[in-house]
């Protein structure tokens, strides 16, 4: 079964780090091209990060350049969110998406995790 | 900045067609691509490229594009579909990906 399992949500105060991790299981990780996207509370979807299969090319939305970076460990079929300098519009539930081969469709969805930024 | 415009609600009846539109510069050159969010669940992929159909999605699930509006059509819509329905586009050469505000149909 193709899955995908996001961890390391939790509650950080503003400015602080958190890092999240998507365990893939059920299909070859490093064919694919990945990406994660939030939803805030009662909001819609927002992409926020991209990955091409080796890691070598990133593209990051502009809410949150230079702030978060998303990385790849195809070893351990392991996608990465690595957020810096954390705030509180940045309160969601995170979502990392495979892409369909040779497409940009999102093909596959973890279930989410939920991270809060709060005093 | 590439935007995407959806109607932040379609209502329908049981048996009814849904039409929801996606409308932005984007499309003119780019595919529309359309999820289905469920309350509390993640996002499903319904339509990709426009008009193709994942396989486990209903035919009753089409899509179509012209120009720079898309539109996502449900046939004899069901309270099964009732759930938030978003459009995405993407310029895969940099970070110009992005989602439609999301329109929720409801289906009564």
């Amino acid at each position: 079964e193709v899955q995908l399992v996001e961890t390391g949500g939790g509650l950080s105060q503003p400015g602080g780090s958190l890092r999240l991790s998507c365990a893939a299981s059920g299909f070859t990780f490093n064919n694919y091209e990945m990406n994660w996207v939030r939803q805030a509370p009662g909001k819609g979807l927002e992409w926020i990060a991209f990955t091409d299969t080796s890691g070598r090319t990133t593209f990051h939305a502009d809410s949150v350049q230079g702030r978060f970076t998303i990385s790849r460990d195809n070893a351990r079929n392991s996608l990465y969110l690595q957020m810096n300098s954390l705030r509180a519009e940045d309160t969601a539930i995170y979502y990392c998406a495979k892409e369909m081969w040779g497409d940009d469709a999102f093909d596959v969805w973890g279930q989410g995790t939920l991270v809060t930024v709060s005093s | 900045s590439h935007e995407l415009t959806q109607p932040p609600s379609v209502s329908v009846s049981p048996g009814q067609t849904a039409s929801i539109t996606c409308s932005g510069e984007i499309l003119s050159k780019k595919f529309a691509y359309w999820y289905q969010q469920k309350s509390g669940q993640a996002p499903v992929l319904v339509i990709f490229e426009d008009s193709k159909r994942p396989s486990g999605i209903g035919e009753r699930f089409s899509g179509s594009s012209s120009g720079t509006v898309a539109t996502l059509s449900i046939s004899g819509a069901q309270v099964e579909d009732e759930a938030v329905y978003y459009c995405y586009s993407a310029v895969t050469s940099g970070n110009h990906r992005v989602f439609g505000g999301g329109t929720k149909l409801t289906v009564l």
